[in-house]
């Protein structure tokens, strides 16, 4: 089966400009995730949808970011007035709500903001 | 807050050789899992092993696997007969076991390179 796809595959952008980055979680994984990847870190977690709402969104850094899942499928992340900082690159993972809850990544989005 | 801490940025390793990659964590938790991803190239986090902080017994899956010492809060990973698609960075991850988010808590990571 299909797994997360995470679209676009590479952003650039300006500084100051709206951007919207997807994901396609796995069929039928109620819990999805997004987390930011600068360059020589391990992710970090940005904000956490059970279903529809956003269970935790702890991780965001800053109100220029905000994520969506209106249907409890595909998911958004929106970045506001970007900044070169937020180069990085975004990954979202989906699972299920299980004992185990293997979190399954996606490939990412590179964003950089020029 | 929980931390995750990998000491070594870089290893390398001999194919057919064995390497062990360390992680340390620090917790108030007492139940919880433990993670060890590889990331190619491709960007892709690929779920290598996980340990259950309750089961005392060692995760191991085919060439991989773990030394959990609990009271130590030290999860290392050892591949055995390295292999050039080992080749990765590897990142120790922590979860909370229940309650609150189910969020992933990662190390800097460790770039493993294998050598022919």
């Amino acid at each position: 089966g299909a797994g997360v796809s995470q679209t676009p595959s590479n952003k650039v952008t300006e500084k100051g400009k709206y951007v919207e980055l997807r994901c396609d979680p796995i069929s039928g994984h109620t819990a999805l995730y997004w987390y930011r990847q600068s360059l020589g870190q391990g992710p970090e977690f940005l904000i956490y949808f059970q279903g529809t709402g956003a269970a935790d969104d702890s991780g965001l850094p800053n109100d220029r970011f905000f994520a969506v899942r209106p249907e409890g499928s595909v998911s958004t992340l929106k970045i506001q007035r970007t900044e070169r900082g937020d180069s990085a690159v975004y990954l979202c993972a989906s699972s299920l709500q299980s004992q185990y809850n293997e979190q399954f990544f996606g490939p990412g989005t590179r964003l950089t903001v020029l | 807050a929980q931390t995750v801490t990998q000491s070594q940025p870089e290893m390398s390793v001999q194919e057919a050789e064995t390497v062990t990659l360390s992680c340390t964590y620090d917790t108030s938790e007492s139940d919880y899992y433990l993670f060890w991803y590889k990331q190619p190239p491709s960007r892709q986090m690929i779920l290598v092993i996980r340990q259950e902080a309750y089961k005392q017994q060692n995760a191991t899956e085919n060439r991989f696997s773990v030394n959990f010492q609990k009271a130590a809060k030290s999860f290392s990973l050892k591949i055995s007969d390295s292999q050039l698609g080992d080749a990765a960075m590897y990142f120790c991850a922590f979860r909370r076991s229940q309650g609150g988010s189910e969020k992933l808590v990662f190390g800097k990571g460790t770039k493993l390179t294998v050598n022919p």
